[in-house]
């Protein structure tokens, strides 16, 4: 799997726009871009995923630049319960490796009022 | 949503004893699940895979006869923590998946304190 890189810690004003960003440089062309999130004692909870177009969903949109070799999640209107860990992971679908998600450090977003 | 359900969400047991922990797939039929380890102020740490009707694949540095995982039907999985210890003290979350072109659903965790 490519290896994430991610800022360790962010802070972010509520109602303001969170903009976290991830290099994954050694990508391939079958990865996917996972982000999930871990509130305090929590299980991840899925927030969005994407191959190379730019997504959205209720939660966040997903920017993946043209190059894939970085993206941003973004949370448009944070809130004070969006305080967890972030951890941008990607993954290949299909194929007959292990695919199990490898967790790194994460990005820890910390929501003030 | 795809919905899995993991108990205890608490334990505390005595050292020496043994733990199991469900995790079930409420909602869809989970071909593989996953099993982790989560130490304070560290991220997951993958423990083992283990495919519906298989034995599980340990990852390097578990010790398999320690964390025994059984994955007997496609909604449920258990591991169970054989003569616990205190270092073995940890949150311990699972993670289910209908297949290799599908997502992850996770629990919400076992936090595990021998005493």
């Amino acid at each position: 799997d490519a290896k994430t890189t991610q800022p360790p810690s962010m802070d972010c004003a509520e109602g303001r726009a969170a903009n976290l960003p991830c290099n994954h440089s050694t990508i391939s062309g079958n990865e996917y871009v996972y982000w999930y999130r871990q509130i305090h004692s929590q299980g991840p909870q899925y927030i969005i995923h994407g191959l190379k177009n730019n997504e959205t969903n209720e939660m966040a949109s997903l920017i993946i630049t043209e190059d894939r070799k970085s993206s941003t999640l973004i949370l448009p209107h944070a809130t004070l319960r969006d305080t967890a860990v972030y951890y941008c992971i990607v993954r290949a679908r299909g194929g007959n490796s292990g695919y199990a998600l490898n967790f790194g450090k994460g990005t820890s977003l910390l929501v003030t009022p | 949503g795809a919905v899995v359900s993991q108990h205890p969400s608490w334990v505390i047991c005595k050292s020496g004893t043994s733990v199991k922990i469900e995790c079930r797939s409420l909602d869809f039929q989970a071909t593989t699940m996953f099993w982790y380890r989560q130490f304070p102020k560290q991220s997951l740490m993958l423990m083992a895979t283990s495919n519906e009707g298989s034995k599980a694949t340990y990852e390097q540095g578990v010790e398999k006869d320690k964390f025994l995982i059984n994955h007997a039907s496609l909604t449920l999985s258990t591991l169970t923590v054989t003569s616990a210890h205190p270092e073995d003290s940890s949150f311990y979350i699972c993670s289910a998946s209908a297949g290799r072109n599908y997502g992850y659903t996770f629990g919400s965790g076992t936090r595990l304190t021998v005493v």
